[in-house]
């Protein structure tokens, strides 16, 4: 049974860069048949993919449109944890930020954290 | 305006039979990309009820089922339980925007 735990600040002020962690149990960062995402929801926007990152053979990232240029997914393979950094973060990014499991075979989320509301206001 | 298109919301009365639907377009489902399904009870994160159009998890009762017609793909709840009352959401990948979800459906239950 996959575990994720998630942990980060739920307050931030504009242009701030979010940071949040998600700790993995039950299964490996670089396992070759899963890739971890972050996703968001708020009730603007609804559910929102943001990214992943994965390994097969080398570490690979992929990103939303949205927020391409400002969002980075770092896996740490010694803690066995990814992490979301979203720079230059507006009330829009307000949030409850979800990191997820994806089966790779298959495109379909299996595993959630338990999220976290991220609030950008001055 | 999300991707995949849900109705806001649907109900039915203990026992009842709902159907959920969610239409997307040819990046997506019509492309041959699966459809899954969540429910999303209050003040928790999305759970895997549905995977494939039609596949259940281990331990998703069977008064749950999902079905696929073209573009489409409908969540079908049998028996319904006060429990069952939740947000439920479809979700595909799309080849242009990646992984996508519906605007999500609330279920009451009268």
């Amino acid at each position: 049974q996959v575990q994720l735990q998630q942990s980060g600040p739920g307050l931030l002020k504009p242009s701030q860069t979010l940071s949040l962690t998600c700790v993995i149990s039950g299964d490996s960062v670089s396992s070759n048949r899963a890739t971890w995402s972050w996703i968001r929801q708020s009730p603007s926007r609804g559910l929102e993919w943001l990214g992943r990152t994965y390994y097969r053979s080398n570490w690979y990232n992929t990103y939303a449109g949205s927020v391409k240029g400002r969002i980075t997914i770092d896996p740490d393979t010694s803690k066995n944890q990814f992490s979301l950094h979203l720079s230059s973060v507006t009330p829009e990014d307000t949030a409850v930020y979800y990191c997820a499991r994806e089966d790779s075979d298959h495109y379909y989320f299996d595993s959630w954290g338990q999220g976290t509301l991220v609030t950008v206001s001055s | 305006q999300s991707v995949l298109t849900q109705p806001p919301s649907v109900s039915g009365a203990p026992g009842q039979r709902v159907t959920i639907s969610c239409t997307g377009s040819s990046s997506n489902i019509g492309a041959g990309y699966d459809v899954h399904w969540y429910q999303q009870l209050p003040g928790t994160a999305p759970k895997l009820l549905i995977y494939g159009f039609t596949n259940r998890p281990s331990g998703v009762p069977d008064r749950f089922s999902g079905s696929k017609s073209g573009t489409s793909a409908s969540l079908a709840i049998t028996g319904l339980q006060v429990e069952d009352e939740a947000d439920y959401y479809c979700q595909s990948y799309d080849t242009s925007l990646s992984w996508v979800f519906g605007g999500g459906t609330k279920l009451t239950v009268l």
